[in-house]
């Protein structure tokens, strides 16, 4: 079946530092989507690309879609506090009957 | 606030037992997805439901059952609990078919406890 692998899967990060994660899957995908979740909510969506190389910001948060269509990044720039929480990214196929095929989750947590 | 709604938000019952779990869509929104989340691991896909019809099944239980009424709301229900159904089960929808979009919005779900 298909596969999206996330990494890394947790990150211990300093105040103000940018943080990097990515996804990469086994097959085409012509959607990546971005979500944060925090502890006991719903995921929340913070992305969304549809073109193959689309660069797209949201305040400090900026995503790219691979240009293999294979992969996507989501970079946080001089993170936070309330950037704590997991990040998930989730991809469709073609005529895939919108469904969507997640990653695993980066768990962000501030150092103290 | 995604726009939809599911209820209750908390529910502890026993093993053996049955519950239904309910989720309201966006406004406009034809399609309704069920997920499961155990502690600290990711979204497992159960089934998901478009207009009142099953769209796909992923990963749902012979126990458990869905449906979607024609004011497209739907529940989940389960039955013959066991300790580890205890887990997050969040329903999202998304507004398929309109142009080809596939953002998925949650709701706040539905944390089970079976003790």
């Amino acid at each position: 079946g298909q596969q999206l692998n996330q990494s890394p899967q947790s990150m211990f990060i300093q105040e103000g530092e940018d943080v990097s994660m990515n996804c990469t899957s086994s097959s085409i995908f012509n959607t990546w989507l971005w979500y944060k979740q925090d502890p006991g909510e719903g995921p929340v969506l913070l992305i969304a690309l549809y073109k193959a190389g689309e660069l797209t910001s949201n305040g400090r948060l900026t995503a790219q879609f691979g240009i293999t269509r294979k992969d996507s990044f989501l970079n946080i720039s001089a993170s936070i506090p309330s950037d704590v929480g997991i990040y998930f990214c989730a991809g469709s196929v073609m005529d895939s009957n919108y469904q969507l095929i997640w990653g695993a989750g980066t768990k962000l947590i501030i150092k103290p | 606030d995604s726009g939809v709604t599911q209820t209750p938000k908390h529910l502890i019952t026993a093993t053996g037992q049955r519950v239904t779990l309910r989720c309201s869509p966006r406004s406009g929104d034809l399609s309704v997805y069920w997920y499961q989340q155990s502690l600290d691991q990711g979204l497992q896909f159960l089934i998901q439901y478009y207009n009142g019809e099953e769209r796909a099944k992923g990963n749902i239980l012979e126990r458990f059952s869905a449906q979607q009424f024609p004011d497209l709301h739907s529940e989940l229900n389960l039955s013959s609990l066991e300790l580890g159904d205890s887990a997050l089960y969040f329903c999202a929808s998304n507004r398929e078919g309109t142009s080809g979009y596939n953002e998925q919005f949650f709701g706040p779900g539905t944390r089970l406890t079976v003790l």
